[in-house]
């Protein structure tokens, strides 16, 4: 199955914008979208984006998904304290019929 | 309102088996894939299987093939079974509705499970 990469961690200032990138996934975008999640200490995890870059319902539009190429990207704008969680992505690999996620990023906001 | 409700949580031996359900409500239970994901203390989310809730038997990620098992019933639950535990079975286990295509939309709150002598 593919693998997915993602930066263990970044950083950025409160009101500020900061891009978590994903690589491997597929330049086709019919056949790996990509999702992603975000995650707090001892919380469930929330989806975010699907399909690449559509927003569930209630998802504040701060958060907005990307792909080109290979890569996939999660920007956040204008950052806030309570942002601080660690994000994945995820696509299905229909090679080996597994959902695949990402190692997390964990989002720091200084 | 869409709702996913796991039970509680487990503590186990080395060896033992651990059964986990997944009681669903607020929309037509077959029409959704349900999967399984794990956090392990420390890790990142791990995807486990899943299931079509309209066959009665899920499939496994490769490498848990030989110890997973995932089905479902006519009472809008799903179960996981997974069997040698390990050590490193020690997480915290979510069972997850797809929202589109294989994206996990809707969470349960997550089973604790402790693997330990």
């Amino acid at each position: 199955q593919f693998a997915l990469t993602q930066p263990p961690s970044v950083s950025e200032a409160p009101g500020q914008t900061v891009t978590i990138s994903c690589s491997g996934a597929t330049s086709n975008p019919g056949e790996k979208f990509v999702s992603w999640y975000q995650h707090f200490p001892g919380g469930t995890p929330k989806l975010l984006i699907h399909r690449d870059n559509e927003w569930p319902s209630g998802v504040s539009r701060r958060f907005s998904g990307s792909k080109s190429g290979t890569s996939a990207s999660l920007a956040i704008r204008d950052l806030r304290p309570d942002d601080e969680a660690t994000y994945y992505c995820a696509a299905w690999d229909a090679s080996v019929r597994a959902l695949v996620f990402g190692g997390g990023t964990k989002l720091t906001v200084l | 309102q869409v709702l996913l409700v796991q039970s509680g949580p487990e503590v186990k031996r080395p060896g033992a088996s651990v059964k986990i359900s997944c009681t669903t409500s607020g929309y037509r239970f077959v029409d959704y894939m349900i999967h399984w994901v794990r956090q392990a203390p420390g890790q990142g989310l791990e995807w486990l299987g899943m299931i079509n809730p309209g066959v009665p038997r899920g499939d496994s990620a490769q490498r848990f093939e030989e110890r997973l098992i995932i089905t479902g019933d006519t009472s809008n639950t799903v179960y996981m079974e997974l069997t040698s535990l390990r050590s490193d079975d020690t997480a915290t286990y979510y069972c997850a509705r797809d929202l589109s295509y294989m994206t996990a939309g809707f969470w349960g709150q997550g089973t604790l499970v402790t693997v330990s002598s």
